[in-house]
C-alpha cells in the first residue's frame, strides 16, 4: 500500500526567510498530493494541491513542485511570517482515485522566529 | 462555506464505557472519514465510508465500529473505550469531482479515557 514520508519533523526558520517541507510517496498510482495546515487547536485546512499531470503550482506566498519519476513532492513557504507557524502534513491519494482517500505523512511542526 | 462539525470538542470516558463520536457535514458530500490523530504519528484512518450504510477499514480499525445511516451523518463507536484509544479524533468529508478534490476537516474531539 501506499506509504508517505515526511521531513523534516521540526523546521525552525527567521521571519522573512523560505522554509521547504519535503514528502517522498511509495504509490506510483497515486495522482493528487494536497498539503493541510493545522495551526495549534484548530482543525486542518487544505492551503495548497497539485494533481500529478502538473510539475509546479503557485498561490501567493506557497508553492508545489511534483516529481512524479522520483516520486517526491515539495512545500515550499517564501517570506515566511510568524502566521505560518504551524503543523504542515503532506498527503498522497491512494490509487488513482482523485480525493477518495488519502494516506498522510507524519507531519512537520514549523516554526517561524520573530 | 463547508461545514464539518463533530459534536463535542473534549470528552472524558472510563475504561469499557461505551463511546459515541458524532459528525455530521452539510455539504451533501459522499465521502466521510474518521481519522485519529497522534504526536509524531501523523493522521491514521480508523474507517471511511463512501455512501450510506456503506463502510471500509482503514489502517486500524480494531476497537471502533462506525455508523452511516444517512448522508451527511457519520458516527464512530468505541464498543469498549481503553486507554490506548486516548487521542484526537478527526473527522472529514469529501466530493470527488466537485471543485477541489481535499478533504474538509471537522474540529476535532479529544478523547480521554481514564
Amino acid at each position: 500500500g501506499e506509504n508517505v514520508e515526511q521531513h523534516p519533523s521540526t523546521l525552525s526558520v527567521q521571519e522573512g526567510d523560505s522554509a521547504v517541507i519535503k514528502c517522498t510517496y511509495s504509490d506510483s498510482a497515486s495522482n493528487y498530493f494536497p498539503w493541510y495546515k493545522q495551526e495549534l487547536g484548530k482543525r486542518p485546512q487544505l492551503i495548497i494541491d497539485i494533481r500529478s499531470n502538473v510539475g509546479e503550482k503557485k498561490d501567493q506566498r506557497i508553492a508545489v513542485t511534483l516529481n512524479k519519476t522520483a516520486k517526491h513532492f515539495s512545500l515550499h513557504i517564501t517570506e515566511t511570517q510568524p502566521e505560518d507557524s504551524a503543523v504542515y502534513f503532506c498527503a498522497a491519494s491512494i490509487g488513482d482515485n482523485y480525493g477518495q482517500n488519502f494516506v498522510f505523512g507524519p507531519g512537520t511542526r514549523l516554526s517561524v522566529l520573530p | 462555506d463547508v461545514k464539518v462539525t463533530q459534536s463535542s470538542r473534549y470528552l472524558v470516558k472510563r475504561t469499557g464505557e461505551k463511546v459515541f463520536l458524532e459528525c455530521v457535514q452539510d455539504m451533501d458530500h459522499e465521502n466521510m472519514f474518521w481519522y485519529r490523530q497522534d504526536p509524531g504519528l501523523g493522521l491514521r484512518l480508523i474507517y471511511f465510508s463512501y455512501d450510506v450504510k456503506m463502510k471500509e477499514k482503514g489502517d486500524i480499525p480494531e476497537g471502533y465500529s462506525v455508523s452511516r445511516e444517512k448522508k451527511e451523518r457519520f458516527s464512530l463507536i468505541l464498543e469498549s473505550a481503553s486507554t490506548n484509544q486516548t487521542s484526537m479524533y478527526l473527522c472529514a468529508s469529501s466530493s470527488p469531482g466537485r471543485g477541489r478534490d481535499g478533504y474538509t476537516f471537522g474540529s476535532g474531539t479529544r478523547l480521554t479515557v481514564v
